[in-house]
């Protein structure tokens, strides 16, 4: 089975820090990943944790705990063009299926 | 990079009539592929997994018999929405992955209206 939580909802200015949460709980957990999604088009690939810890790739970084089932996705230097929604997404290891949680929508203000 | 191309991009049906996706890996093999559906303002909800040369396995809830998949070669999968419904009317959207990479490619999506 599978369960997921991230906040649904962040609004933040140009230029600032933005950390969406997720916990889960996922049987035969693999990895965590991250997709953003903008409105009306199809999810786009940021970021993946397979170990504990940092991964950084250019504004965005995503950090993984397997021991509290806990991930983050950052977003540094907040642009227009990041309004969108952020999906964490488990990767699990039976079937390499990768399922989503409900998704952050985040607006960036002027 | 990986590109999976995904058609048709938006496609209206009458009720009762079958339309079919196609979802396509353009530079790499690929022997899974996966279909999403996705409702307005809501998450992906994967519906089933296509695999290359055998069944498709599909999620609880999600109904074989209506939602068709065949994966016949490595670089092509396709969905078939039979009988189709005014509340099939959603956002469909397939993704693969190639095997030394932990990122999934998606399609574009096919926005499907059923009347």
């Amino acid at each position: 089975g599978q369960s997921l939580e991230q906040p649904s909802e962040v609004t933040a200015v140009e230029g600032a820090i933005v950390q969406i949460n997720c916990t889960y709980q996922t049987s035969g957990f693999y990895g965590l990943s991250w997709y953003q999604q903008h409105d009306g088009g199809a999810p786009t690939f940021l970021s993946y944790n397979g170990l504990d810890g940092l991964e950084e790739t250019g504004r965005f970084s995503s950090f993984l705990s397997r021991s509290d089932s806990y991930g983050y996705l950052l977003l540094q230097e907040l642009q227009m063009k990041d309004s969108a929604s952020y999906f964490c997404a488990p990767r699990r290891a039976a079937g390499n299926k990768l399922t989503f949680g409900g998704g952050t929508r985040v607006l960036v203000k002027p | 990079g990986a590109v999976v191309s995904q058609h048709p991009s938006r496609v209206i049906c009458k009720s009762g009539t079958s339309v079919k996706i196609e979802c396509r890996s353009l530079d790499f093999q690929a022997t899974t592929m996966f279909w999403y559906r996705q409702f307005p303002k809501q998450s992906l909800m994967l519906m089933a997994t296509s695999n290359e040369g055998s069944k498709a396995t599909y999620e609880q809830g999600v109904e074989k018999d209506k939602f068709l998949i065949n994966h016949a070669s490595l670089t092509l999968s396709t969905l078939t929405v039979t009988s189709a419904h005014p509340e099939d009317s959603s956002f469909y959207i397939c993704s693969a992955s190639e095997e030394e990479h932990y990122g999934y490619t998606f399609g574009s999506g096919t926005r499907l209206t059923v009347v």
